[in-house]
């Protein structure tokens, strides 16, 4: 019940293109739904995050969609760029930022 | 922004040393802290939660006699690895949430091999 489940667990977008990466849950305490970026041999960056009592969220070219009564939500990236080549992470947490469960994590390539 | 640093980034030790890993909040207090690892191409597992002025807790499964954890200011918690041994190389990485902020901010990770 405490896990995060993530997928796919790679994915090959061109340039332009609007990757997609969804996580479920099913923890009803779950309170915070962050998500993360990470570039090999660093740590995670935090992305963009959403509360439950929002249906989507947008940051920049970055935009989580929340779906409370399926217990999933999902990160999209407009006009994905070769930068945005890196591993994604979902996470969850019912203690605010604290004590985060992580998603397996999604390796994005973004072809030129 | 928030900057939370970790020290060292990379370190070789022979089986049976100890390593200290430091993870310091550089423009912020941080009262918890909290210590993940991190396997090749593997998502973050936590492994416990460093309270300052008190004793860290332990995730289930994580031996804490061996993975020792010390957060004796508002800006420095410390994660020893003990008796090092092969199966303890991995990528350990902190976080830290500012007091004023409910947001966890990632050190840059410590990569660990037990030679």
């Amino acid at each position: 019940q405490q896990q995060v489940k993530q997928s796919p667990q790679s994915l090959i977008v061109q340039k332009g293109g609007i990757p997609i990466i969804n996580c479920a849950y099913e923890n009803t305490a779950f309170g915070y739904f962050p998500w993360y970026q990470q570039f090999p041999g660093k740590g995670p960056a935090l992305l963009i995050a959403i509360r439950p009592d929002v249906s989507e969220k947008k940051e920049g070219r970055f935009t989580i969609s929340f779906n409370k009564s399926a217990k999933q939500f999902s990160l999209h990236i407009m006009d994905s760029q070769p930068g945005d080549s890196a591993t994604y992470f979902c996470a969850a947490s019912s203690q605010g930022a604290q004590k985060l469960v992580f998603g397996q994590g999604t390796r994005l390539t973004i072809n030129p | 922004g928030a900057v939370v640093s970790q020290h060292p980034s990379r370190v070789i030790c022979k089986s049976g040393t100890s390593v200290k890993i430091e993870c310091r909040s550089l423009d912020f207090q941080a009262t918890t802290m909290f210590w993940y690892r991190q396997f090749p191409k593997k998502s973050l597992m936590l492994m416990a939660t460093s309270n300052e002025g008190s004793k860290a807790t332990y995730e289930q499964g994580v031996e804490k006699d061996k993975f020792l954890i010390n957060h004796a200011s508002l800006t420095l918690s410390t994660l020893t690895v003990t008796s090092a041994h092969p199966e303890d190389s991995s990528f350990y990485i902190c976080s830290a949430i500012p007091n004023h902020r409910p947001q966890a901010f990632f050190g840059q990770g410590t990569r660990l091999t037990v030679v």
